[in-house]
């Protein structure tokens, strides 16, 4: 069956650290992945985009990774603050996927404290 | 760039009522818009597609009649839930792709109460 795997349900770290989220998909063959930041009674925030034939993205203090041998996304915030507090979401499109619809997982929940 | 709205923020109803949600894309045209609902602590499930001009195509085991989509612009796509019940109680979140990317931007989401 297909799944999308975020690691725990529950990350939290301390302010500077640098958090790393993971992202895991079985039974997927994704063209391109998103992240995304929920916070509590809104909707998901696009933070970043990577193509299945990329290694690597960055942004400012977030870097997203992808690699399709071992179907895995990884998300780094590094120099964390408590302001990144907050629900993050991976979502996956699969390639000939025609109408750009998005698999998510189930979020990991990231609690930085000072 | 590249904001969805949604209205109303929340909404509460009696059962047996009917509630219109919109979804604009503020900045830019989508032809596509996407309609999910969240329950508490779930991932987003896609209800259905919404496509500019055309019939929405709805996920498996989502009732179209009862959830009506229509995407009249390039700018506005609305759900309407027909016949509300308690168990239509949810989170309802829009998405909307802008033409010729695949960047997908939410909505900030639609909290309606069925009494």
């Amino acid at each position: 069956s297909q799944k999308i795997e975020q690691n725990s349900e529950a990350l939290n770290i301390q302010e500077g650290k640098t958090a790393t989220l993971t992202c895991n998909y079985t039974n997927y063959s994704p063209a391109y992945l998103q992240w995304y930041r929920q916070d509590p009674g809104r909707g998901p925030v696009f933070l970043l985009l990577i193509r299945e034939n990329e290694k690597e993205k960055r942004k400012e203090r977030l870097k997203v990774t992808f690699d399709t041998t071992l179907k895995q996304s990884l998300f780094h915030i590094t120099a964390s603050q408590p302001a990144d507090s907050a629900t993050y979401l991976c979502a996956l499109a699969e390639g000939g996927s025609t109408l750009g619809r998005l698999y998510f997982g189930r979020g990991t929940q990231l609690t930085v404290w000072p | 760039g590249a904001v969805v709205s949604q209205h109303p923020s929340r909404v509460i109803c009696k059962s047996g009522t009917s509630v219109k949600i919109e979804c604009r894309s503020l900045d830019f045209q989508a032809t596509t818009m996407f309609w999910y609902r969240q329950f508490p602590k779930q991932s987003l499930m896609l209800m259905a597609t919404s496509n500019e001009g055309s019939k929405a195509t709805y996920e498996q085991g989502v009732e179209k009649d009862k959830f009506l989509i229509n995407h009249a612009s390039l700018t506005l796509s609305t759900l309407t839930v027909t016949s509300a019940h308690p168990e239509d109680s949810s989170f309802y979140i829009c998405s909307a792709t802008p033409t010729g990317s695949v960047e997908q931007y939410f909505g900030p989401g639609t909290r309606l109460t069925v009494t």
